[in-house]
């Protein structure tokens, strides 16, 4: 249990409307990823961070924006939500002495109307 | 296109049987991760693989990198129906601490 939590684990909203999803780790780590999920697609990566205020693009980031104002909070957000963003989200952490062992948290499941 | 695929995608067993999934690429990965995730749950680290023609094991689970670092399989033996779930590859091309997933392998073993 690598200390994640997000909230909230499932959302229902409508089309147009702002979404925030949030992620909250407890063990001070530096990079706090988010992926959506999709059948046959796998886990693909929306955006990462690598440390306070620092964030980067992953491969569908069009749509989402995130910020972190502190080491424990990564927050996704869907400025107009679209059916297409309909997914389920996971946030994830990397730990270990490399850097190649991510830890996920249980997921927020999203659906827009 | 999928920078990594895995096969098969779906494989339904009989309990005690043994399976091999696969995960391959054209690109090179410092580092491979195998994740097993169930219904409503996140991924799950099993393990990590790094240096080309690896094995690992953990209890009945048997994992390799591919000698050039470009694939990795995972081999159960005498499968439960507690190994049911999605089998996830993961793995870091660059390394960026940036990872790129395949799309799973759906196991079922029947009791």
């Amino acid at each position: 249990d690598a200390g994640i939590t997000q909230s909230p684990r499932h959302k229902v909203t409508e089309t147009g409307t702002p979404v925030t999803l949030r992620c909250h780790q407890t063990e001070n780590h530096r990079y706090m990823y988010w992926y959506r999920q999709d059948p046959g697609h796998g886990l693909r990566l929306i955006h990462y961070s690598y440390g306070v205020k620092d964030t980067d693009k992953g491969e569908v980031s069009d749509g989402y924006s995130v910020s972190r104002s502190k080491t424990e909070d990564f927050l996704l957000t869907l400025e107009s939500a679209t059916s297409s963003q309909t997914s389920v989200y996971f946030c994830a952490i990397i730990a270990g002495e490399n850097y190649n062992e991510q830890f996920f948290g249980p997921g927020t499941r999203l659906t827009v109307l | 296109t999928q920078l990594l695929e895995q096969s098969p995608q779906f494989l339904s067993i009989q309990e005690g049987e043994n399976l091999t999934v696969y995960c391959n690429s054209s690109s090179v990965f410092s580092s491979l991760q195998w994740y097993r995730q169930e219904p409503g749950e996140g991924p799950v680290l099993l393990v990590t693989v790094v240096t080309g023609g690896e094995v690992k094991k953990l209890k009945r689970l048997t994992f390799q990198f591919g000698d050039a670092r470009k694939d990795s399989s995972l081999h159960i033996t005498a499968a439960q129906p507690g190994d049911t779930g999605l089998y996830l590859c993961a793995g870091d091309p660059t390394p960026s601490q940036n990872f790129v997933f395949g799309p799973g392998t759906r196991l079922s073993v029947l009791p």
